[in-house]
């Protein structure tokens, strides 16, 4: 029983490149989430999802895209990286109130 | 309306001393308030968590204290080791609402020998 994964752990983009990445959870949870964490800021969700072929804006959604075609999987895109997005983004799943966050990936735009 | 507070930003505890952290919300729809502890590499974990029905809970040397009235509610971790140095942040959410948890901006606690 792995939990929640995510992949990549690290990657460094340039300006102007996307990316895909990949959250998954064995856990057969309903709701999964796309997080940022950034210095003094907290926790803010990009996008979340209630379940397989349903995704939804959160609080920070701009320059993001997101789909989970899988129950299991969710997956954070990013079209033209930009420096802005340069942070620690933490995929999560729910069943309930409690929600399991994976390892991070952190993405540095150059 | 959506917003938590969190403080202190940081802060340096003794091995056994008490460490407190508070925290502060608007939306009286919230009914459920947890807390994460997440370790440096770390993705977050939930270490305790507390409803709006009582004004207190304790699991070992962590205790949730919830002051309804004033929208407060605060973590005190007793006895505080060197394995407690982390960041931890407190959240808000709604029990029927999976997806409207929000965070504070977390504190980072350092617990010194």
């Amino acid at each position: 029983n792995a939990g929640v994964t995510q992949t990549p752990k690290f990657r460094v983009l340039k300006t102007g490149q996307s990316m895909t990445l990949l959250c998954a959870q064995d856990m057969n949870h309903e709701y999964m989430y796309w997080y940022r964490q950034d210095p003094g800021m907290g926790l803010r969700l990009i996008h979340y999802s209630v379940g397989e072929g349903t995704t939804a804006k959160g609080e920070v959604p701009d320059g993001y895209n997101v789909s989970r075609l899988k129950k299991q999987n969710f997956l954070l895109g990013l079209e033209s990286a930009a420096p802005s997005q340069t942070s620690v983004y933490f995929c999560a799943s729910s069943l309930r109130s409690t929600q399991y966050f994976g390892p991070g990936t952190r993405l540095t735009v150059t | 309306q959506q917003q938590v507070k969190q403080s202190p930003q940081s802060l340096i505890v003794q091995k056994g001393g008490i460490s407190i952290i508070n925290c502060a919300y608007e939306n009286t729809a919230f009914d459920y308030f947890p807390w994460y502890q997440q370790f440096p590499g770390k993705g977050p974990a939930l270490l305790i968590a507390i409803r709006p029905d009582v004004s207190e809970k304790k699991e070992g040397r962590f205790t949730i204290s919830f002051n309804k009235s004033a929208k407060q509610f605060s973590l005190h971790i007793m006895d505080s080791q060197p394995g407690d140095s982390a960041t931890y942040f407190c959240a808000a959410g709604m029990k029927t609402s999976y997806d409207k948890v929000i965070f504070g901006p977390g504190t980072s606690l350092s617990v010194i020998p």
